[in-house]
């Protein structure tokens, strides 16, 4: 039982690049999340899914795209990297939106330079 | 204001003693709240989850929440060395909304 899967799990980029970032779950979770975690910041909501086919904003979505066309998938683009998206990025999921706490996969460490 | 907050730390304190970690929020209609621990390169993981007032236990950890002043504290007794790591707490309203986190480092 693999749990919340991301790939990769290190990542350079230069500047105005573009990639994405795969989350894969394997405990038929309905909700995916999409968390960029800073110093001194904490964890902070970039998009997030309540379904297949369906995302909505976060706290922070500039700059970043998704999309959930399987249930068991979550994609995280960058479509033109810039050095503030430097982070450790983490998927996570959860059987309903409420209450019962995320599975958080092991995170993508991505520079941007 | 924030809607949490948690103090950074870092906290250091030797093996076996007693751990308090704290976080306050603003939103008095908050009812779930969660504490996850994260160990260094790791995503963070559930320890505990808590509903409404009152404290829960699991071991050597506590939960506690005070609605009355918006605290929320996470106690470890007996602390090991194992237990150093951040700790996150959480208020799930129709998502997680963490704080900053905590450092903790217990030395041997």
């Amino acid at each position: 039982n693999a749990g919340v899967t991301q790939t990769p799990k290190f990542r350079v980029l230069k500047t105005g690049q573009s990639m994405t970032l795969l989350c894969a779950q394997d405990m038929n979770h309905e909700y995916m999340y999409w968390y960029r975690q800073d110093p001194g910041m904490g964890l902070r909501l970039i998009h997030y899914s309540v379904g297949e086919g369906t995302t909505a904003k976060g706290e922070v979505p500039d700059g970043y795209n998704v999309s959930r066309l399987k249930k068991q998938n979550f994609l995280l683009g960058l479509e033109s990297a810039a050095p503030s998206q430097t982070s450790v990025y983490f998927c996570a999921s959860s059987y309903s939106g409420d209450n019962y706490g995320y599975t958080f996969g092991s995170g993508t460490r991505l520079t941007v330079v | 204001q924030k809607e949490v907050e948690q103090d950074p730390g870092p906290l250091s304190v030797p093996e076996g003693a007693i751990v308090s970690l704290n976080c306050t929020y603003s939103n008095s209609a908050f009812q779930y709240f969660m504490w996850y621990r994260q160990y260094s390169r790791k995503g963070p993981e559930l320890l505990m989850y808590t509903y409404s007032s009152g404290n829960k236990e699991d071991g050597r950890f506590t939960a506690q929440v005070d609605k009355s002043s918006k605290y929320i504290s996470l106690f470890i007794r007996d602390s090991q060395p194992s237990d150093s790591a951040t700790y996150l707490c959480a208020i799930n309203t129709d998502k997680l909304i963490f704080g900053t986190g905590t450092r903790l480092q217990v030395f041997p």
